[in-house]
């Protein structure tokens, strides 16, 4: 069975860091891309950051670029987002998706999901 | 970014109805589209990919191409009253439309 187990989330203060982890089971990461989406309270979806199989391409949320840092260790089948100079825009549960993503056959989407963990941004 | 617009965004409707949520993008994903389901306090859930492939039950089905899609529930059942997102994963960011709540009559 797919599971991702998300970790890390908290309260801190404005400029401060937090870095989330993203525990996989029932599969292996390596084969896939992975990816992090993030819901303000009572609020639609975001996406906010996805890295390929080996780490090599990443892509963030433009708001987040420069300050948020995605990663993996596929040795230890997790994923991980390093969150520096929070700010209060970015209170939010962030989830930890599996990302299907094959050129080939045409098809991007996010399969499977964690619970989230919240992320609250405050003095 | 491409702007991804979903209508309604909310919706009333009884167990047994037949309901349809539009989704409408900024320029043209082809049918990089996909759909989710989520339910309070609880993580989204797949429905369809591709703006037309489903791996949940058949009454969820998926059309369209370009800029417009559609959802369409066959049969309101009890576990479908949820919030559905469209998603575009043509290129980055992948963006959601605002949502639509599913709301019993």
């Amino acid at each position: 069975e797919v599971q991702l187990v998300e970790s890390g989330g908290g309260l801190v203060q404005p400029g401060g860091s937090l870095r989330l982890s993203c525990a996989a089971s029932g599969f292996i990461i390596s084969n896939y891309w992975m990816t992090w989406v993030r819901q303000a309270p009572g609020k639609g979806l975001e996406w906010v950051a996805h890295i390929q199989q080996d780490g090599s391409e990443k892509y963030y949320l433009d708001s987040v670029k420069g300050r948020f840092t995605i990663s993996r260790d596929n040795a230890k089948n997790s994923l991980y987002l390093q969150m520096d100079s929070l700010r209060a825009e970015d209170t939010a549960i962030y989830y930890c998706a599996r990302a299907v993503i094959n050129g080939y056959l045409l098809l991007s989407f996010l399969d499977y999901w964690g619970q989230g963990t919240l992320v609250t941004v405050s003095s | 970014d491409i702007q991804m617009t979903q209508s309604p965004s909310s919706l009333s409707a009884s167990v047994g109805d037949r309901v349809t949520i539009t989704c409408r993008a900024s320029q043209s994903i082809t049918n990089y589209l996909n759909w989710y389901q989520q339910k309070p306090g609880k993580a989204p859930k797949l429905l369809v990919y591709s703006a037309s492939q489903t791996g949940v039950p058949s009454r969820f089905s998926g059309s369209g191409s370009g800029t417009y899609f559609t959802l369409t529930i066959s049969s309101l059942q009890p576990e479908d009253f949820a919030t559905y997102y469209c998603q575009q994963s043509y290129n980055t960011p992948w963006t959601f439309g605002q949502g639509t709540k599913v709301e019993v009559e």
